[in-house]
């Protein structure tokens, strides 16, 4: 059972903005970074936004993330076809003593 | 850039030991600020973190896992393994090796390698 809760599914047409939730706790998001994974259908997840809210090369600048205490979320801005996939949020929880990650929310392009 | 692969049997009996080794090109294993992990994911499920280790062996791991987890280092090699004692059908899984990229303010699996399916059955 994750300890952060995002919405299991998103949509949009193209060009549209989604945003997707990830939240926690304060013995997780609220006091470390948040990190964002993309994963294509079957392949590997790949590091899409990391502390927070940077970008890794390579990464569109559609894509941005935010975190305000204990959430953090992830936005897509003009949405494209290839942009379905499935999206992680990740973070250190302190009192767990281990690497969290989200429950995960598929994103579909209409 | 980093590239790992990760090579094992792809099955595995009941109750015996999930072995896996992640090779490591395009870089060294010694690098002082990477941590190299063990992540896997149960078909159609989410990602958990197993583990990760240092070059120099220090590890580190998921609490509900520990008592049968076990991540080993070669730096002669650029290798490092997994181990996973008394399998069940739960511990069936892709099993991904990955970089974790760590300094004072920044921590992120910033490289994947492909993923090997482990499959638990008699």
């Amino acid at each position: 059972q994750s300890v952060l809760t995002q919405p299991p599914s998103a949509s949009g047409t193209p060009g549209q903005r989604v945003t997707i939730s990830c939240s926690g706790s304060s013995s997780n998001i609220g006091i470390n970074t948040v990190n964002w994974y993309q994963q294509l259908p079957g392949t590997a997840p790949k590091l899409l936004i990391y502390t927070n809210n940077q970008r890794p090369s390579g990464v569109p600048d559609r894509f941005s993330g935010s975190k305000s205490g204990t959430s953090a979320s992830l936005a897509i801005s003009g949405l494209q076809s290839e942009d379905e996939a499935d999206y992680y949020c990740s973070t250190w929880d302190g009192s767990l003593n281990r690497y969290v990650f989200g429950t995960g929310t598929k994103v579909t392009v209409l | 850039q980093l590239q790992l692969r990760e090579s094992g049997p792809g099955l595995v009996k009941p109750s015996e030991t999930l072995s896996l080794t992640c090779t490591v090109s395009g870089g060294s294993i010694s690098n002082s600020y990477y941590y190299w992990a063990w992540i896997r994911q149960p078909p159609g499920k989410g990602l958990e973190w197993i583990g990760s280790i240092y070059y120099s062996g220090s590890t580190y791991y998921n609490p509900s896992l520990k008592s049968r987890v076990t991540i080993s280092v070669d730096t002669s090699k650029n290798q490092f393994s997994l181990k996973l004692s008394s399998v069940t059908a739960a511990d069936t899984a892709m099993y991904y090796c990955a970089t974790k990229y760590t300094t004072s303010s920044e921590d992120y699996f910033d490289y994947w390698g492909q993923g090997t399916l482990v499959t638990v059955s008699s």
